[in-house]
């Protein structure tokens, strides 16, 4: 199993571009969720989904969005990109929704100039 | 709101020196904890899951002990080695059935030669 994968492992976008980060497991995981992590601010949940077409949102949602269309993938699509965004990205899933085993994925560095 | 604190915010020791992380959460209402490490720039590696009807869990010079009811886990690390230097972060897991994660800011250790 390849686990978590994501991509791509880093990017840099201008002020107002759009982009969408890819999450995929092949775990059969019915719960997946993307965090930001940033420097004293730890790991902060911004969406999550406990299965194919049900998404919810986390603590920091506002400007990104996600859908789920299959169990294997969970996409995360930053609308206008702003400096504030400028984060790593960390998708995860679990096969017993939040109180499961958490994996992780290897992260997305995301700087917007 | 689950809220998770980790003491000490960081650490720094000799080599072969045992030592304990705490992590602490005002929810104890939760199925599972568990425990990762995260090398600079680096993704989550889990370490363990202490599952709710467990209340120790060990992996090689790792131990960790969970006592719900006062809304306590600690990490135990013997014999530290240089190669044990890096942040530790620990997640209790579907406290009261929420689906939503909170995690703690870590510990950042530092294990000198």
């Amino acid at each position: 199993n390849a686990g978590v994968t994501q991509t791509p492992k880093f990017q840099v976008l201008k002020t107002g571009q759009s982009m969408t980060l890819q999450c995929a497991q092949d775990m059969n995981h019915e719960y997946m969720s993307w965090y930001r992590q940033d420097p004293g601010m730890g790991l902060r949940l911004i969406h999550y989904s406990v299965g194919a077409g049900i998404t919810d949102q986390g603590e920091v949602p506002n400007g990104y969005n996600v859908s789920r269309s299959t169990t294997e993938d969970f996409p995360l699509r930053l609308l206008s990109a702003a400096p504030s965004q400028t984060s790593v990205y960390f998708c995860a899933s679990s096969y017993i929704r939040g109180a499961g085993e958490q994996y992780f994925g290897p992260g997305t560095r995301l700087t917007v100039t | 709101k689950q809220e998770v604190t980790q003491i000490p915010a960081a650490l720094s020791v000799p080599e072969g020196e045992n030592l304990v992380l705490n992590c602490s959460f005002t929810d104890s209402a939760i199925y599972n904890l568990q425990w990762f490490r995260q090398d600079p720039g680096k993704g989550l590696t889990s370490l363990l899951l202490i599952q709710s009807s467990q209340r120790e869990q060990t992996s090689g010079r790792l131990n960790a002990s969970l006592d719900k009811s006062s809304g306590r886990s600690t990490l135990y690390i013997a014999a530290s080695q240089p190669g044990d230097s890096a942040t530790y972060l620990c997640a209790p897991l579907g406290q009261g059935g929420s689906e939503k994660l909170v995690f703690g800011k870590g510990t950042k250790l530092t294990v000198n030669p």
